[in-house]
């Protein structure tokens, strides 16, 4: 199966700061990657798809890029409300995986 | 809007089966999939497997021997079976709605999760 690794762990960020997440994929997945934000204790929310397009009232200060086998989600500038957890997720091929997650921290 | 809502037991004890249900409500189940979701705690989300409403499943083959996915349509319902339950099956399960994005389907949806404990 692909395995999605992200980066960093963790980032820590004051608002207003530019926030930049990666997600490498194993082998790849052409554009077909997914992120999503996870607020604690909350059901994970779709923010971008297919690596680029924003979901239905997804705010533009996020913003997916990338192809193949890298990618990244860009949060130009960080409200104190993106604290959560972000994952990516591939669709490319079966059975569909996810990142270990990336913890955003807002100081 | 859809809305969806897991129901089942809490706790189950290790080698049962855990039987969960989705109900949709708020738009239609044709047309449509429909997938479950894990997570234990603190950790990363997993898939479990995914059905269309006319009843064409996908499993994950980590899970494929144990899982069942079924679809009532008459209920705007489906279902999630998973046996010979072990503390290692212990997470937040999620039920989730695809949506059509062209070339693939992505989860646009998502079920509250229900926390589902495996202990004697």
């Amino acid at each position: 199966e692909i395995v999605l690794t992200q980066s960093p762990a963790t980032l820590s960020l004051s608002p207003g700061e530019r926030a930049t997440l990666s997600c490498r994929a194993s082998q790849s997945v052409s554009n077909f990657l997914a992120w999503y934000q996870q607020k604690p204790g909350q059901a994970p929310r779709l923010l971008i798809y297919d690596a680029s397009k924003r979901a239905t009232g997804i705010p533009a200060r996020f913003s997916g890029s990338g192809s193949g086998t890298d990618f990244s989600l860009t949060i130009s500038s960080l409200e104190p409300e993106d604290l959560a957890v972000y994952y990516c997720q591939q669709r490319d091929t079966a059975p569909e995986t996810f990142g270990q997650g990336t913890k955003v921290e807002v100081k | 809007q859809v809305q969806l809502q897991e129901s089942g037991p809490g706790l189950v004890k290790p080698s049962e089966t855990l039987s969960l249900t989705c109900s949709v409500s708020g738009g239609s189940i044709y047309n449509y999939y429909w997938g479950w979701f894990r997570q234990p705690h603190g950790k990363e989300l997993q898939w479990i497997g995914w059905i269309y409403f006319s009843g064409n499943t996908n499993y994950n083959p980590s899970l494929k021997s144990r899982v069942t996915i079924s679809v009532d349509t008459s209920k705007d319902q489906y279902s999630l079976k998973l046996t010979s339950m072990t503390a290692a099956d212990t997470a937040v399960y999620y039920c989730a709605r695809y949506f059509d994005a062209g070339r693939r389907n992505y989860v646009d949806v998502w079920g509250n999760g229900t926390t589902v404990t495996v202990s004697s």
